[in-house]
């Protein structure tokens, strides 16, 4: 099993300051015929069920606000949120969607310093 | 616009079953897998369950294999997750969501249902 992990566990950030979480996988997730990271980031909010920000390690959902950006390759991945607002409090996770199981990282938790 | 409402959540005793249902509609449903996701109170995501559109293949996490079984009923656009011999640890809230595959792979989970609880204890 690939198994996610991410860091750090919390952070705290002042409104429109740079946020970055981490994410490391296992083992690799280019996978398939198409030399693509099988990586998502997704954001949930409190009584909320996720919502998918990010995937294939750098491309925006449609719908997204342009201050999340994904980057990285291979194992080690990094979400950035460029100028953070207060809407943007929440639990941000990642998931390789390489292989089965689909595992999720345990969760980075951003709140406003 | 896409809809996934999930049902059959409830208390049960430890070894019991239950059955949950997902609702699905606004998009093609035998174009997309489907999959269960669960998080227990005040934890992370788990993938649990993740079934093709064709239904033919069944993937599972390795802490539900053996106990829960997904199905689903194209002709009624309804996900399912049977869940037997039920531990305390099984206690989360169950989503549903929908995933989009093709021939390079599964992609990631475009829309969730808003989840169902299940709570195991005596």
């Amino acid at each position: 099993d690939i198994v996610m992990t991410q860091s750090p566990d919390s952070l705290a950030v002042s409104l429109g300051e740079r946020a970055t979480i981490n994410c490391k996988s296992s083992q690799s997730v280019l996978c398939g015929s198409n030399n693509k990271n099988y990586l998502a980031w997704y954001q949930q909010k409190p009584g909320q069920p996720p919502k998918l920000l990010i995937y294939w390690a750098s491309t925006r959902e449609s719908g997204v606000p342009d201050r999340f950006g994904g980057s990285g390759s291979g194992t080690d991945f990094t979400l950035t949120v460029s100028s953070l607002q207060a809407e943007d409090v929440a639990v941000y996770y990642c998931q390789q969607y390489c292989t089965t199981p689909f595992t999720f990282g345990p969760g980075t938790k951003v709140d406003i310093k | 616009e896409v809809q996934l409402v999930e049902s059959g959540g409830g208390l049960v005793q430890p070894g019991g079953s239950l059955r949950l249902s997902c609702a699905a509609s606004g998009f093609t449903f035998t174009s997309y897998a489907m999959t269960w996701v669960r998080q227990a109170p005040g934890k992370g995501l788990e993938w649990v369950s993740t079934v093709p559109g064709g239904g033919s293949d069944t993937y599972y996490a390795d802490s539900v294999k053996g106990r829960f079984t997904i199905s689903r009923d194209n002709s009624r656009n309804t996900l399912h997750l049977q869940l037997n011999s039920l531990r305390a640890e099984d206690t989360a809230v169950y989503y549903c969501a929908k995933v989009y595959y093709d021939i390079s792979g599964y992609y990631p989970i475009d829309s969730w249902g808003q989840g169902t609880l299940v709570t195991v204890s005596s």
